[in-house]
């Protein structure tokens, strides 16, 4: 199957900072990724579809100046925590669709503490 | 975006069939049934999906009723590495359309 290319695995930062998480399809192009986010024991939460080359879409009650997405290429999509808050600590988890495939394939996540 | 229903939680015992039920009463005709499941601390892996027929892959089966109403994933002989929290999900039949997790069903396997 395709493969989803997420990275860090793990960061630690604090309050204030931003955090960059990368998405990548590494065998495949992707016009559209989607972000989740998932707290302990729950279930994932769609934030955002991420679109090349143009402006994401985000759900209702994400913040898009809090969580910024940018989709530069057909590979590639990037989520920015910014001013990262305790409350933002959580498994961020990235998925694309290859073109023609009904299936979705996700990367390993990010979990991300902010003290 | 429809809605899925499934238990919380079940349990089997190791190398015995285990029966995962979703109900998803307002599904569409456009609608795919999707299943995926994931290990703690991990993505969401696939496992199988359908329209209307059932299907088998390596992984599993699928079963769809007759109305679409409800469905069940079939693990024919259960490990303990199938122990994983199972999502069943519907998604337009339009390639790239999001996918909204229900609370899925978390698989216990006893040995």
């Amino acid at each position: 199957g395709a493969v989803v290319s997420q990275h860090p695995s793990r960061v630690i930062c604090k309050s204030g900072t931003s955090v960059k998480i990368e998405c990548r399809s590494l065998d495949f192009q992707a016009t559209t990724m989607f972000w989740y986010r998932q707290f302990p024991k729950k279930s994932l939460m769609l934030m955002a579809t991420s679109n090349e080359g143009s402006k994401a879409t985000y759900e209702q009650g994400v913040e898009k100046d809090k969580f910024l997405i940018n989709h530069a290429s057909l590979t590639l999509s990037t989520l920015t925590v910014t001013s990262a808050h305790p409350e933002d600590s959580s498994f961020y988890i990235c998925s694309a669709t290859p073109s023609g495939d009904e299936k979705l394939f996700f990367g390993s996540g990010t979990q991300l503490s902010v003290l | 975006d429809a809605k899925t229903t499934q238990p919380n939680s079940m349990e089997s015992n190791e190398e015995e069939p285990v029966h995962l039920p979703c109900n998803h009463s307002t599904i569409s005709g456009t609608d795919y049934i999707h299943w995926y499941r994931q290990l703690p601390s991990q993505g969401p892996e696939y496992v199988i999906h359908g329209l209307t027929s059932n299907v088998n892959n390596r992984m599993a089966s699928l079963a769809i009723a007759e109305d679409r109403k409800s469905s069940t994933l079939i693990l024919h002989r259960a490990t303990l590495r199938d122990a994983a929290v199972y999502y069943c999900i519907l998604s337009l039949r339009v390639a790239g359309n999001q996918f909204y997790f229900g609370t899925g069903t978390s698989l216990t396997v006893i040995p």
